[in-house]
């Protein structure tokens, strides 16, 4: 079936120390995103990228990296310069934006914990 | 992005329609209407979404005044699993495809 997968669900950080979160489509989209989620609240746009080796930076991008070496895949680093990392992560992909944005496709998110 | 105003929380009978309602008076002329909608503790969910004209899918149906200013997402049979945050998105024509989700409509379906 086609899709996206995050992984790992559950995701447990020490201080200090850097982490990636997969994310994976088979849904040949062009455009994926990372957004986060913090309890009870919307969500924020950390990246996006429209095409394979570009991507740009969203409104809370600071303490985060990200890089688009294929299609298939968008992998989000939370490095240790991001200081409230405790957040529900969601990866999203679209065809390309156009006119008519296309809707946007989620996973089922990775919760990310400080130890 | 157009500013969208939904009410907190909302509840509805299983079985019965359920009417969501969003405000968004500021919608320019080429800018669609998205709805989508988050279960808890997953990735939100695309449902429909629309220009100017109603439109309909398997999930719901999506009602858009003549004005523009305001629609309607209808789930004409709510269930207990159609219990969700929705959210009423208005993205930018130019936009590079940032949804900006506000707080939503809690909608509670109950038996």
């Amino acid at each position: 079936d086609g899709g996206i997968t995050q992984s790992p669900k559950y995701l447990f950080r020490k201080e200090g120390q850097n982490v990636t979160l997969s994310c994976e489509q088979n849904l040949n989209h062009d455009a994926m995103y990372w957004y986060r989620q913090d309890p009870g609240q919307g969500l924020r746009l950390i990246y996006y990228s429209q095409i394979v080796n570009d991507f740009q930076k969203g409104d809370i991008a600071e303490g985060y990296s990200v890089s688009r070496e294929k299609k298939e895949s968008f992998p989000l680093t939370v490095t240790s310069a991001q200081k409230n990392p405790t957040a529900f992560y969601l990866c999203a992909s679209s065809h390309q934006t156009g006119i008519a944005m296309q809707p946007q496709h989620f996973g089922d998110g990775t919760r990310l914990s400080i130890l | 992005d157009a500013k969208t105003t939904q009410p907190t929380s909302m509840d509805c009978a299983e079985g019965r329609a359920a009417n969501l309602p969003c405000n968004h008076s500021t919608i320019s002329g080429n800018e669609y209407v998205y709805w989508y909608r988050q279960i808890h503790s997953q990735g939100p969910q695309y449902i429909i979404h629309g220009l100017k004209n109603n439109e309909t899918n398997e999930m719901a149906s999506l009602i858009i005044t003549e004005d523009r200013k305001s629609s309607t997402l209808i789930l004409p049979h709510a269930t207990l699993r159609d219990t969700a945050v929705y959210y009423c998105i208005v993205p930018h024509s130019s936009n590079t495809g940032k949804l900006i989700f506000g707080q939503g409509t809690t909608l509670q379906v109950k038996p």
